[in-house]
């Protein structure tokens, strides 16, 4: 297993600010990724941060809006941009290890107002 | 389009009985197909898996069936308990793609006693 923190759990932001969320591994892992899951809807891929290179996105979400890095392998962070009320969701952090299943963190739930 | 489906956005059982939470696909490369439950506030925990070369696979009270032909899964809980009240996701992949996970809207499990 694996043991995830995310910061902040929680937060209420203002609309055109950014938001940086990090995610802290007790381990090294190779694949990171990023979820989001919008009021009443399914955990949606955002992207997949591996060390040392570009993070790749899914349809539907660029590098601007939602920049990531991944310093190294225990370490990742999201930035949600320029803000909007329609990015009020959960984002979640999940690692996963070869022929293991994926592992959560507790999530960060943004408000934006 | 939603490649993964949970038809049923709740389910309330009583203590004791057998709880029965669906799921169907579209997507036919899907071969490897997980379920998480998830309480508020924390990120979804991991429950069970399958494999598209079985048709059922069992761990203490979960049980998990897979009919490829019908595109379906089924998570069986017996007996339910109070404790097992969240909200339970299927989530599918295709092994070989880096392990990104497609995931159901998620039940609603209510156990009452």
């Amino acid at each position: 297993s694996a043991v995830i923190s995310q910061k902040p759990s929680r937060d209420i932001c203002q609309r055109g600010t950014s938001l940086t969320i990090q995610c802290q591994v007790d381990s090294q892992v190779t694949m990171m990724f990023w979820y989001r899951q919008q009021p009443g809807q399914s955990l949606t891929l955002i992207a997949t941060a591996n060390q040392g290179s570009e993070a790749t996105y899914e349809s539907g979400f660029v590098i601007d809006k939602f920049p990531i890095s991944r310093p190294n392998l225990t370490f990742s962070t999201l930035t949600v941009s320029n803000m909007s009320p329609e990015d009020s969701s959960i984002y979640l952090c999940s690692v996963q290890r070869p022929d293991t299943e994926a592992f959560f963190g507790q999530g960060t739930r943004l408000t934006v107002v | 389009d939603q490649q993964v489906k949970q038809n049923s956005p709740s389910l309330s059982v009583q203590e004791g009985r057998i709880s029965i939470l669906n799921c169907d696909y579209t997507n036919s490369m899907f071969d490897y197909f997980l379920w998480y439950k998830k309480y508020p506030a924390e990120g979804p925990t991991f429950l069970i898996s399958i494999s598209s070369i079985k048709d059922k696979n069992e761990d203490g009270r979960f049980t998990v069936f897979l009919n490829k032909s019908a595109k379906h899964l089924s998570l069986h809980i017996v007996p339910s308990q109070p404790g097992d009240s969240a909200v339970y996701f299927c989530a599918a992949s295709i092994t070989g793609t880096a392990s990104k996970l497609t995931f159901g809207t998620g039940t609603r499990l209510q156990v009452t006693l």
